[in-house]
């Protein structure tokens, strides 16, 4: 079985600023990682998603995540966030190698940024 | 606007009650998920259909049910409704094969309260 683990509910910063969003994860087998992110009255949209190859991913939208295999990590960073990036966050994980996709999500991480 | 569609957006109904919640996926995806997003227990994987076939089960109670249509709709039969089944049930769809590396499209969701 997999686990993830958001150990930051909330994280609080102000326009421009850098942020880190953590995420580590638990599994006995290989997994995909994902970030997903839900805006305030909104589904979940994917972020970006970790599969094989390099360990640095990009979004469309200045996020990058890299995965840390030693470490179990998956974190999300972003060099200067905007007011419409506050959302909430949220990791996930699917056991590789399988015919189907179950999903394992973090408890989430809300971003709430100020000018 | 993923493409998803879900009805109806809310429901109030009580203890005891069934309820049969509705989602289109997107055109031409063939597999199906749906997903409860509560306070208590976070977003939780009930189940996933490819092409009128189950495909994986997750932490559905023996209470709920689900189908997938030869249109590819899919609803959601929630029975014996109890207080602690009050959430956001989600529905997505992906593409692709129904495996681990999908990428999946939320809808809004149905908000289900229980009274």
């Amino acid at each position: 079985a997999q686990s993830v683990t958001q150990l930051d509910s909330q994280v609080p910063v102000f326009e421009e600023a850098p942020v880190e969003l953590r995420c580590n994860y638990s599994s006995s087998v290989s997994v995909y990682l994902f970030w997903y992110v839900q805006y305030p009255n909104q589904g979940l949209q994917l972020l970006l998603k970790y599969l094989s190859g390099s360990t640095l991913v990009e979004s469309i939208n200045g996020f990058e995540a890299e995965f840390n295999k030693s470490q179990t990590s998956f974190h999300l960073r972003k060099p200067s966030v905007h007011i419409s990036d506050t959302a909430e966050y949220f990791c996930a994980v699917s056991e590789v190698n399988t015919g189907f996709q179950k999903l394992v999500f973090g408890t989430g991480t809300r971003l709430l940024v100020s000018p | 606007d993923s493409g998803v569609t879900q009805t109806p957006k809310h429901l109030i109904t009580a203890t005891g009650q069934r309820v049969t919640l509705r989602c289109s996926p997107r055109s031409g995806d063939l597999s199906v998920y749906w997903y409860q997003q509560s306070l208590d227990q976070g977003l939780q994987f009930l189940i996933q259909y490819y092409n009128g076939e189950e495909r994986a089960k997750g932490n559905i109670l023996e209470r709920f049910s689900a189908q997938q249509f030869p249109d590819l709709h899919s609803e959601l039969n929630l029975s014996s409704l109890e207080l602690g089944d009050s959430a956001l049930y989600f529905c997505a769809s992906s593409a692709g094969t129904g495996g681990a590396a999908d990428t999946q499209y939320f809808g809004p969701g149905t908000r289900l309260t229980v009274l």
